[in-house]
């Protein structure tokens, strides 16, 4: 059964710092990979999709990348800003399962102005 | 741009009642899901449909549950005799193909059963 887990929990840092969150699954076998974006009490936005062939991904100050074979994914957020203070979610589709994703519980960020 | 809509944004009902949970989806996407976040966990996926049927369920997904594409543009999950345990915020999710492309979440619905 894949497991999804994203490192750390929370993590507090002042504005215009650079930082990276890590996602790690335990099954290689994926098809893709996303990550979202949760604000408080509200649904989930798209950032980046991954797919198994490709090891990066850009959008803006955003950038994923992806090590399939070691089951990791991390997302560089460059030159952090208030506004950016939300959960961050991974999540993988696997190879075998339809298109189930599967989720990480998240890295709750928190940039200080 | 164009976006998943859901309604209602909160819905309380008393135990053993019967549920819809209503999603209009992007309007030329194929793929339609609805996951679960209980307030504290992960999200979890409930049902994939394609083609006018389930494609895959997980295993939460039980007899209590069905989904349903009653016209052109809605797609529903019906929760027919609520419990507790299912008080949680519902996703509904769209995507214009399967597995390679981005799956597109509405801004959910809270149910609250008391």
């Amino acid at each position: 059964k894949q497991e999804v887990t994203q490192i750390p929990a929370a993590l507090s840092v002042p504005e215009g710092e650079n930082l990276v969150l890590n996602c790690s699954f335990t099954d290689s076998a994926i098809y893709n990979l996303q990550w979202f974006r949760q604000d408080p009490g509200k649904g989930l936005t798209s950032l980046l999709l991954i797919q198994s062939s490709q090891r990066e991904q850009t959008s803006g100050r955003l950038n994923a990348s992806l090590d399939k074979s070691s089951g990791r994914s991390t997302l560089y957020i460059a030159a952090s800003q208030p506004g950016d203070s939300a959960t961050y979610l991974c999540a993988v589709r696997k190879e075998t399962s339809g298109s189930r994703l599967t989720f990480g519980e998240g890295t709750q960020l928190t940039v200080n102005p | 741009e164009p976006e998943v809509t859901q309604t209602p944004s909160h819905q309380v009902t008393q135990m053993g009642q019967e549920v819809i949970l209503r999603c209009v989806p992007i309007s030329n996407h194929l793929y339609f899901y609805w996951y679960r976040q209980i307030l504290g966990q992960k999200v979890e996926f409930l049902v994939s449909f394609y083609n006018n049927e389930i494609s895959e369920k997980s295993e939460i997904f039980d007899d209590q549950f069905s989904v349903e594409r009653p016209d052109g543009s809605n797609f529903t999950l019906k929760i027919r005799s609520t419990k507790l345990e299912d008080s949680a915020m519902y996703f509904c999710a769209s995507s214009a193909r399967g597995g390679t492309n981005t799956q597109y979440f509405g801004p959910g619905t809270r149910l609250t059963v008391l």
